[in-house]
């Protein structure tokens, strides 16, 4: 990906484990976006974190966002098996007025084993 | 909730076909993109329109072409078809002047032989 890589590109863990996903990204960025894909399936949005912000949750989910660092991490508490997807994180860069594409890390394979 | 509704969900297509994906963005939505994931890569950015005017460009090859009606559903033509344009196609769309998520339809997978 010409953005950004997440590492670890593969995660596999026990069901009830923590994961934790990092992303890195090299612009400027505005919003910073996680997304899960199950296998050749559509992406689905889990959180959008604000470049202003440094941390947010949702659930089982906590991001993080360090704009110094120019990095993220996604981390799922108690995961569980259907939790196993490839997981992306997506930047959009400046403000713009008319639509904000968005640029997708290279993604981390997470299996999460029963 | 309404989702974003693509189709065809498979087609196959041999070199030098043409192609038309549709795509049809949560109501109410104001801006649509279009996205191409290659096996095993990470979606790469196509095209967006917003308000049905083309907003930005990335890379698209020239040999393919989009629009959005009147009804802001949308539709990507490709011709000349390659083998290295097998590939899922997803459109997202968005609210944008409420919110940056976008939310993706379950995509498109086209197989060139």
């Amino acid at each position: 990906s010409q953005q950004g890589e997440e590492d670890p590109q593969a995660l596999s863990i026990q069901e009830g484990e923590n994961a934790t996903m990092n992303c890195s990204y090299k612009t400027s960025i505005n919003n910073l976006q996680w997304y899960r894909q199950n296998s050749g399936r559509g992406l689905v949005h889990l959180i959008l974190i604000r470049s202003n912000e440094r941390e947010k949750h949702s659930g089982r989910l906590r991001v993080t966002l360090d704009t110094s660092k120019k990095s993220s991490s996604l981390l799922i508490t108690a995961s569980r098996a259907a939790d196993t997807a490839s997981y992306f994180c997506a930047t959009d860069e400046v403000v713009k007025t008319s639509g904000s594409r968005l640029t997708f890390g290279e993604g981390t394979q997470l299996t999460v084993n029963p | 909730a309404a989702g974003v509704i693509q189709s065809p969900r498979h087609l196959i297509k041999e070199k030098r076909e043409t192609a038309t994906l549709k795509c049809y963005p949560i109501p109410r939505h104001d801006t649509v993109y279009w996205y191409q994931q290659g096996p095993g890569q990470d979606p790469q950015f196509l095209i967006s329109f917003y308000e049905k005017m083309q907003s930005d460009k990335g890379s698209i090859p020239d040999r393919f072409s989009a629009q959005q009606f009147s009804d802001y559903h949308s539709e990507l033509n490709m011709s000349s078809l390659e083998l290295g344009d097998s590939a899922l196609y997803f459109c997202a769309s968005s609210l944008f002047r409420v919110s940056y998520e976008q939310y993706f339809g379950p995509g498109t997978r086209l197989t060139v032989t």
